[in-house]
């Protein structure tokens, strides 16, 4: 099974809307991490955002927030206000705990593309 | 602010042929990690260093894909031969997370500029 799965391969949003990006994960383990990053068409991974299993609180970072529905497994980031420079590739990934040896593990990503 | 260096940026080689990439994780970073990202993909670990040793390599390609951190600091990743579906962005990052400091550090990893290699 799919640990991290993202269903929106590619989104078109108009400019100052807000967008939700979709992520779902599985894992067993009650402590994880979830993250959110960014890839322009530059190659470079930008981090956006984390949210912790046991955080009682959704994360925020400036225009980004995390809408953490544990029941569910979801995790799906919002972006309020949206602008040109958000254009790029977004991937979900989730780490599990290794005693140090953590990884992540990434989904296939979804291509936002901001409308002027 | 510190980053994590990668050279070249891109590299393009023919099949058969020898190509090494290398990075530099951003100074105190015990954590390194090797990704290879298909085109349409999103990225999957190669290999993961503790300061200079191995700690998973499961998904590395050992007959031709060799990665060494001799001093824990950089790194090298080798491809030899070159095959045409190793045609990628190939993605270092490193972590400060370590195995004295994993429950306490959400271990936010921090990314290169990548290279990204074409192999004809």
């Amino acid at each position: 099974a799919q640990k991290i799965t993202q269903t929106q391969p590619g989104m078109f949003v108009q400019e100052k809307e807000a967008v939700t990006l979709d992520c779902t994960y599985d894992t067993s383990d009650p402590s994880y991490g979830l993250f959110w990053y960014k890839q322009p068409s530059s190659g470079e991974m930008i981090f956006l955002i984390y949210q912790g299993s046991y955080d009682q609180q959704n994360a925020t970072e400036g225009r980004y927030s995390l809408n953490f529905q544990k029941a569910r497994k979801s995790a799906n980031l919002v972006i309020s206000a949206s602008q040109l420079g958000d254009s790029a590739m977004y991937f979900c990934a989730m780490r599990e705990p290794n005693f140090g040896n953590e990884k992540l593990t990434f989904g296939t990503g979804t291509r936002l593309t901001i409308i002027p | 602010e510190a980053e994590v260096a990668q050279s070249p940026r891109y590299k393009i080689t023919e099949k058969s042929q020898a190509v090494a990439f290398w990075c530099d994780p951003i100074s105190g970073h015990a954590t390194l990690y090797w990704y290879r990202q298909i085109l349409g993909q999103g990225p999957e670990l190669l290999v993961q260093f503790q300061d200079e040793s191995v700690v998973d390599d499961s998904q590395l390609p050992k007959d031709r894909f060799s990665a060494e951190r001799l001093k824990g600091v950089d790194s090298t990743l080798k491809i030899q031969p070159a095959e045409l579906g190793d045609s990628a962005m190939y993605l270092c990052a490193s972590s400060s997370t370590s195995r004295d400091t994993w429950n306490v550090d959400f271990g936010e990893q921090y990314f290169g500029p990548g290279t990204r290699l074409t192999v004809t």
